[in-house]
């Protein structure tokens, strides 16, 4: 049973370009959560999705950044115009129902 | 306000010393408290999750207990592997989990 995918491992950006990355959840699992982690901190919610739904994006900013999770393949989340700031590892996580998550590798993004 | 408070920020032990680790929460309506281990570089893995004061979990040389204010997590004769940074997260009335900042355990063999 694979675990939760995610790409590319890294991806680095100019400012003002634009950063998509992608998660695969577990097999079975129909909840993704994105979570993004700065050093020396802890890892910060972004946004919560089922299945071609948005459940609660409360912790991400309202602008440049977006997520989906289509019917079918991965859920994407998605930073436009990217800036020095958005330089962190992004995780994403899926879980079977509103419980235990279980993480991916990570994205880390780095902006220049 | 922090939601979840870690400490020691950083332990370091000699293999075999057993020690525990706090996770603290100042939240109401905890649906659930997730511990998960973190090596450099890597996503978290779960460890366990407690639902409410007074439960246990236990897996080789870790033990999760759960108070109504706080969890501990209990690390009996610990090995070099055991390294890691331990996080724990809680989960409120809602859709987000709230992460601490992690504890940093090194095992010197």
């Amino acid at each position: 049973n694979a675990g939760v995918m995610q790409n590319p491992r890294h991806l680095v950006r100019r400012r003002g370009q634009e950063a998509r990355l992608r998660c695969s959840p577990m097999k079975g699992h129909s909840h993704v959560y994105w979570y993004r982690q700065l050093p020396e901190e802890g890892l910060k919610f972004m946004v919560y999705l089922q299945k071609e739904n948005i459940i609660d994006e409360s912790g991400m900013p309202k602008e440049r950044f977006s997520a989906e999770f289509p019917k079918e393949g991965p859920s994407i989340l998605r930073i436009q115009q990217v800036v020095r700031g958005d330089s962190a590892a992004y995780f994403c996580a899926s879980s079977p129902g509103r419980n235990e998550q279980y993480f991916g590798p990570g994205t880390r993004l780095t902006v220049t | 306000e922090d939601q979840v408070t870690q400490s020691p920020e950083a332990l370091r032990l000699q293999e075999g010393e057993s020690s525990s680790l706090n996770c603290s929460y100042t939240v109401s309506g905890l649906r659930g408290l997730f511990w998960y281990r973190q090596d450099p570089g890597k996503g978290p893995e779960f460890l366990f999750t407690l639902y409410s004061a007074g439960e246990e979990k236990e897996k080789e040389r870790l033990k999760a207990t759960l108070t109504k204010k706080e969890s501990f997590l209990h690390i009996t004769a610990p090995k070099p592997e055991d390294s890691a940074t331990y996080l724990c997260a809680v989960h409120i009335t809602g859709n987000q989990f709230y992460f601490g900042t992690g504890t940093s355990l090194t095992v010197i063999p």
